[in-house]
């Protein structure tokens, strides 16, 4: 069974406006951490943001927000005032405690920023 | 620049060679990862090392055959590829092998070509 769903291929967005990229997932275990990364073409996996299964806060860091809502088991990244440099694909991962040295990502969803 | 760092960046090879991959972070990580990532695909596990010990091999075809010498470095030496071997390979570190649930950072990949 997939363990991450990212049900957008592709989105689009204008520049400066504010984007969601939608990830759901899949999970028995109480403790765990979600994870987005953001890959652009150069190949490299790029650290966005973070949040454990036990913070009562959605995690934050700068034009990231991350949207977690726990009975719905989903994990939403939000990027607020897009740039063109946002452009790259983005995997949102997970990594399950009891699974410890097991990181599974979803398939992707490809941003485009239009100018 | 990303503190995990791969070489070579890119890598064309024969079927009949043998090459080898390097991954080295300096973080005192105590785990290391080779992913690998076929295009428009998120990265699958291949091998984790934890303490220097091999403790996960995803079945993975004995042409690929990882070493990790000490606890900053990690190899994946490469031989009689065949041509859907091609991909990028990801190397990651993290800090805790087996518990919690930290993230993990990635280098910029080699994108290796089999011909």
């Amino acid at each position: 069974a997939q363990k991450i769903t990212q049900t957008q291929p592709g989105m689009f967005v204008q520049e400066k406006e504010a984007v969601t990229l939608d990830c759901t997932y899949d999970t028995s275990d109480q403790s765990y951490g979600l994870f987005w990364y953001k890959q652009p073409s150069s190949g490299e996996m790029i650290f966005l943001i973070y949040q454990g299964s036990y913070d009562e806060q959605n995690a934050t860091e700068g034009r990231y927000s991350l949207n977690f809502q726990k009975a719905r088991k989903s994990a939403n990244l939000v990027i607020s005032a897009s740039q063109l440099g946002d452009s790259a694909m983005y995997f949102c991962a997970m990594r399950e405690r009891d699974y410890g040295q097991n990181f599974v990502f979803g398939p992707g969803t490809r941003l485009s920023v239009l100018p | 620049d990303t503190e995990v760092t791969q070489t070579p960046k890119h890598l064309v090879m024969g079927m009949t060679n043998k090459k080898s991959l390097k991954c080295e972070q300096h973080m005192g990580h105590r785990a290391m990862y080779w992913y690998k990532q076929k295009a428009k695909k998120p990265p699958e596990l291949m091998f984790v090392y934890s303490y220097e010990k091999l403790s996960i091999n995803e079945s993975v075809p004995s042409r690929f055959s990882p070493e990790c010498p000490n606890s900053s470095l990690l190899n994946l030496h490469l031989h009689a590829l065949q041509p859907e071997d091609s991909a990028l390979y990801l190397c990651a570190s993290s800090q805790d092998p087996g518990t919690g649930v930290g993230g993990y950072t990635f280098g910029s990949g080699t994108r290796l070509t089999v011909v």
